[in-house]
């Protein structure tokens, strides 16, 4: 059964870093494209950042390009995405999920997701 | 400011049917497929369309989707009381190498 499991979402002051996990089980990362989604409170969805299966290439929403970075490591299943200079308008529920084809094509499974607060 | 638009809500009775509307552009949905998303209140979205049209498995034929052009559209049918949720539209965007989502659309079962 696939499983995404995110962690690391806290408080953190605006200009801060933070870096998320995302812990898969019931499939390999090497396989499919995974990425990340985000949610501000009582907002719609966001897309974030993608990465291939292959780990080749890395996609980012223009709000985020140049401050955030995703990441994987396959010895260990699990994704990561490495946040900077946050802003307070970073401040939402971030779900790490599954794509269903090797490269960004839609999003067949979510995680519970974790949340993060930007603020002072 | 999503690219992508739906109306902000639909409502009907049980029973009854509702279509779900998503606009775009010739840089998304006219050429990209279009997945749909159902999302409860303070849970995770769930997958209900992808390739457009196609269902995942366990996901009732209620359901539906179709494209047209440069916009989408999401049925459903039999409406019931448990599908009152938010629902969301999703492409690929050529130009800005990224998906877009629609800007969602809360379904109310009178």
């Amino acid at each position: 059964e696939v499983q995404l499991v995110e962690s690391g979402g806290r408080l953190v002051q605006p200009g801060g870093s933070l870096r998320l996990s995302c812990a898969a089980t019931g499939f390999s990362l090497s396989s499919y494209a995974m990425n990340w989604v985000r949610q501000a409170p009582g907002k719609g969805l966001e897309w974030v950042s993608a990465i291939s299966g292959t780990g080749g290439s890395t996609y980012f929403a223009d709000s985020v390009k140049g401050r955030f970075t995703i990441s994987r490591d396959t010895s260990k299943n699990t994704l990561y995405l490495q946040m900077t200079s946050l802003r307070v308008e970073d401040t939402a529920i971030y779900y790490c999920v599954k794509d269903g084809g090797s490269y960004p094509y839609y999003f067949d499974r979510w995680g519970l997701g974790t949340l993060v607060t930007v603020s002072s | 400011q999503s690219v992508l638009t739906q109306p902000p809500s639909v409502s009907a009775a049980p029973g009854q049917k509702v279509a779900i509307s998503c606009s775009g552009s010739s840089s998304n949905i006219g050429n990209n497929y279009v997945s749909w998303y159902q999302q409860f209140p303070g849970t995770a979205p769930k997958l209900l369309i992808y390739d457009s049209h196609k269902r995942p498995s366990g996901i009732p034929d209620r359901f539906s989707g179709s494209k047209s052009g440069t916009s989408a559209t999401l049925g459903i049918t039999g409406l019931q009381t448990g599908d009152e949720a938010d629902y969301y539209c999703e492409t690929w965007d050529s130009s800005l190498s990224g998906f877009v989502f629609g800007t969602g659309t809360k379904v109310t079962v009178l």
